[in-house]
């Protein structure tokens, strides 16, 4: 079965530190995006790629990398971890459909919480 | 830019009572929006409940329906008889059509089923 795992589902970090955020797809899909969502937030875009080396800027780029060394793995960076940072991060991809539009397969999240 | 506003926070309703989760957007680009809802269950990623991608038609799945009415720009969420099993977040989005990639959510609706 098509699946989105991310690991860790768990991270404590602190301020400043460095944090990987790993996503692996298994769809076969071309495109892969990353969400943070916050309370009161809708799910908020923040990096996507198109495909294998490619990254794009999504919404809320500021404080994070990205990364897409390979089909299957996208990978989100926070090079100085700050606590405003704390948040359930999403990790999809995505497969084009009618009209245009993506549907997406999502991970079961991660919770990162910066102390 | 575009926005989705749906019912906020939680909603309690009873087992085998009729629901219905309120939706609206606003879209900025050209042409009518892709409209989806997804759902998340506890511990899983959001998964696509139903999409729409034709101005005025319906979607269904899993005994839930959502009518795109581009006149009222809204996309309510409505099932006759919800199961302790529906139980779950759902969440309303849109996306430009011919900009798959550029998913816009809402905050997010919280339904318990009391059994």
């Amino acid at each position: 079965e098509a699946a989105v795992t991310q690991s860790p589902r768990n991270k404590v970090a602190v301020t400043g530190g460095k944090v990987t955020l790993s996503c692996n797809q298994t769809n076969n899909h071309n495109n892969m995006y990353w969400y943070r969502q916050d309370t009161g937030h809708g799910l908020r875009l923040i990096h996507y790629s198109y495909g294998a080396g490619s990254t794009e800027k999504g919404d809320i780029p500021d404080g994070y990398k990205a990364s897409r060394p390979s089909q299957e793995n996208f990978s989100l960076i926070l090079e100085l971890a700050t606590p405003s940072q704390t948040s359930v991060y999403f990790c999809a991809s995505g497969e084009w459909g009618g009209g245009g539009q993506n549907t997406l397969y999502f991970g079961a999240g991660t919770r990162l919480s910066v102390l | 830019g575009d926005s989705v506003t749906q019912t906020e926070g939680q909603v309690t309703v009873s087992e085998s009572k009729s629901l219905i989760i309120n939706c609206t957007y606003s879209a900025t680009s050209i042409g009518y929006p892709n409209l989806f809802w997804y759902v998340r269950y506890p511990g899983e990623g959001l998964q696509l409940l139903l999409k729409v991608i034709t101005a005025g038609q319906k979607g269904s799945s899993r005994g839930f329906e959502a009518t795109y009415n581009k006149e009222a720009t809204s996309f309510h969420l409505q099932k006759a008889s919800v199961q302790e099993s529906d139980s779950a977040v759902y969440y309303c989005a849109l996306s430009p059509r011919g900009m798959g990639y550029k998913l816009t959510f809402g905050t997010g609706t919280s339904l318990l089923v009391d059994p």
